[in-house]
């Protein structure tokens, strides 16, 4: 079975700029997250889908971040523009409901400079 | 809201030695809470998840004990492994609160020889 999958692996951008990281669930979850993950802060919530409805856009993240669910097996993250802070590795991870396992991408490192 | 605390974020203990990485969580209602682990250049993934029936939930040698009047979810070992080096996430799932999963700031774990 396909896991999640992310691409790109790496983005190195320069600041002010539009980027777009892709995600592609496992096939029949209906759950659907945007981690950011950083050493200080661990995995902080960017977004979350259930059945392609957003229910959540992070609060804080809101600005210049954007999450899309165009079809139950795609799924984009844009940030607009980048910021050398948003430097991280951001996740997308899928589930089949609620208090069941949550399954990971490898990620998209990320480098604003 | 839904909230995951690890106090420690850096465990460092001799092979051997026992393990204990704390979890505490705030919640309104009754959630399922997680253990994820991380292996270096790897994806987060399942290690634990808590029962509904109170049971407690062991792998690979780790387990840990939801208690509720605490609000804790403490992961333990009998005796580290070297392999057993890598970070660690708690995390919550509350069903009737929001359906989101909450992870807290991870707990890395160094074991030396």
């Amino acid at each position: 079975d396909a896991g999640v999958t992310q691409t790109p692996r790496h983005e190195v951008a320069e600041k002010g700029q539009t980027i777009i990281l892709k995600c592609e669930p496992v096939s029949g979850h209906n759950d659907l997250f945007w981690y950011r993950q950083t050493k200080i802060q661990g995995l902080e919530l960017l977004s979350y889908f259930r059945s392609k409805s957003l229910m959540e856009d992070g609060g804080a993240f809101k600005d210049r971040f954007k999450a899309e669910m165009l079809n139950s097996s795609f799924s984009t993250l844009k940030i607009q523009p980048t910021e050398p802070k948003d430097s991280a590795v951001y996740l997308c991870a899928s589930s089949p409901g609620t208090g069941m396992e949550v399954f990971f991408g490898k990620g998209t490192r990320l480098t604003v400079v | 809201g839904d909230s995951v605390t690890q106090t420690e974020g850096l465990v460092t203990l001799t092979e051997g030695l026992p393990v204990m990485l704390n979890c505490t969580y705030q919640s309104t209602y009754s959630p399922f809470l997680f253990w994820y682990v991380q292996h270096l250049n790897e994806a987060p993934k399942l290690l634990l998840k808590s029962f509904t029936d109170n049971k407690r939930p062991e792998h690979q040698g780790f387990h840990a004990t939801l208690h509720k009047s605490s609000s804790s979810f403490h992961l333990q070992k009998s005796s580290a492994q070297l392999s057993d080096s890598a970070l660690y996430y708690c995390a919550l799932s509350d069903g009737t609160g929001g359906y989101k999963v909450v992870f807290g700031s991870g707990t890395r774990l160094l074991v030396s020889p």
